[in-house]
């Protein structure tokens, strides 16, 4: 089956500091990633996605890059604001037919908190 | 994009009643979902919903406990019935507008069950 698995938070990160969460997945067929990222008190927001091998998808300063060959999507950022404390999900969506099409699974969140 | 809205944003309700949670986007969409996102927990699927089907519901999720309803393209409901404190979570609703499309989310409806 499809599953994610992020790295275990919470992560607590000073201000300009480099960040990096770690998301690796197992799938059957096609998937694309996606990271989410869910502000305190609001629903979940797509952050950037990838849709095939090598793609780099970017928002906000935040990049992930598709890496087939070590089935990882690892989130990076090169200095984190506070504003950027948030939860992290990384997750997968199977692109080819059947039962899961169109489907997300996720991983389980990281939870970022950024001091000043 | 699409603007989703759900109602109630939270409740409290006592074991063994039923809750209705509603959700309305701005535009017409194929496939509408529901999550559930227990207390420090990742998003599980309960069920894809799709206009003029009987909903899809995931492994563990079953029709008597959460009927779903998709009467048009732009609204859905999930009931969570006979409730008990295991159900206390976030339930979220997301839109797409097909498979390979973006899905957007709600805001969530926190339920707290006593």
């Amino acid at each position: 089956g499809n599953s994610v698995t992020q790295m275990e938070g919470p992560v607590t990160l000073s201000e300009e500091a480099f960040l990096t969460i770690n998301c690796t997945y197992t799938a059957t067929g096609y998937p694309s990633l996606f990271w989410y990222v869910q502000y305190p008190g609001e629903g979940l927001q797509l952050l950037l996605k990838a849709t095939k091998a090598d793609d780099k998808g970017s928002n906000k300063g935040f990049e992930a890059t598709y890496r087939k060959e070590t089935t990882s999507f690892h989130l990076e950022k090169g200095s984190v604001q506070v504003s950027d404390s948030a939860v992290y999900f990384c997750a997968l969506r199977v692109d080819a037919g059947g039962t899961s099409y169109g489907k997300l699974t996720f991983g389980q969140g990281t939870i970022l908190t950024v001091h000043p | 994009s699409a603007v989703i809205s759900q109602k109630p944003s939270r409740d409290i309700c006592q074991r063994g009643t039923s809750l209705t949670i509603q959700c309305q986007v701005d535009s017409q969409v194929t496939m509408m979902f529901w999550y559930r996102q227990q207390p420090g927990q990742s998003l599980t699927l309960i069920a894809t919903a799709n206009q003029g089907s009987e909903a899809t519901y995931e492994s563990g999720f079953v029709i008597d406990k959460f009927p779903i309803s998709r009467p048009n393209l732009t609204f859905s409901t999930l009931t969570v019935s006979n409730m008990s404190p295991e159900d206390s979570s976030i339930y979220l609703c997301s839109v797409s507008r097909g498979g390979l499309y973006e899905q957007y989310f709600g805001p969530g409806t926190r339920l707290t069950v006593t």
